[in-house]
């Protein structure tokens, strides 16, 4: 699985958007990039992900450049709730795992 | 609430002592994926199961086992607890193993180890 890089952490101000940047730049073309959040000591919570198209759900929305090498995450009006370390993945597909390589992540805070 | 349980929450015991861990997966779920976090690894894979079999196995220790039973809840053992097996223990559950599907992480389990 390709190797990801992401700042160890960020500040977002509460109600502004939280973009959350990772490099992905030896992923390769059947990776898929996937985010998770993990809130304090509960158990890691799936976000959204994508192959090479920018994505939206109802959590947030995932953009990734289209040399596919860089990806953000964006929450668009981040709250208190949304403090948390964040989870930039690289997974791929077709072997016979799905595991997940989890890395160091990025601390976000979210200040009043 | 992803629908993935564990028990117990909390789990204190001696060193050198045996304990299991239980999850139960989200229902249709096959594949159970158990994770390691502790202060100094982080978050860690284990062991991966689907439909009952081992399909995978990451930084999982001799001492550890795992199963997955008939009706697809599987259990971690561990044996002879060291000081260093303190940590918290994250079960995940997907559809399938190989499809392009979404792991759900239960609560976890705190295992303290004095």
């Amino acid at each position: 699985d390709a190797k990801t890089t992401q700042p160890t952490s960020m500040d977002c101000a509460e109600g502004r958007a939280a973009n959350l940047p990772c490099n992905h730049s030896t992923i390769s073309g059947n990776e898929y990039v996937y985010w998770y959040r993990q809130i304090h000591s509960q158990g890691p919570q799936y976000i959204i992900h994508g192959l090479k198209n920018n994505e939206t759900n109802e959590m947030a929305s995932l953009i990734i450049t289209e040399d596919r090498k860089s990806s953000t995450l964006i929450l668009p009006h981040a709250t208190l709730r949304d403090t948390a370390v964040y989870y930039c993945i690289v997974r791929f597909f077709g072997g016979a795992t799905n595991k997940l390589i989890f890395g160091t992540g990025t601390l976000l805070a979210v200040q009043p | 609430d992803s629908g993935v349980t564990q028990t117990p929450k909390h789990l204190i015991t001696a060193t050198g002592q045996r304990v299991t861990l239980r999850c139960s997966p989200r229902s249709g779920d096959l594949s159970v994926y158990w994770y390691q976090q502790s202060l100094d690894q982080g978050l860690q894979f284990l062991i991966q199961y689907y439909n009952g079999e081992e399909r995978a196995k990451g930084n999982i220790l001799e001492r550890f086992s795992a199963q997955q039973f008939p009706d697809l809840h599987s259990e971690l053992n561990l044996s002879s607890l060291e000081l260093g097996d303190s940590a918290l223990y994250f079960c995940a559950s997907s559809v399938d193993a190989t499809s392009t599907d979404t792991q759900y992480f239960g609560p976890g389990t705190r295992l303290t180890v004095l």
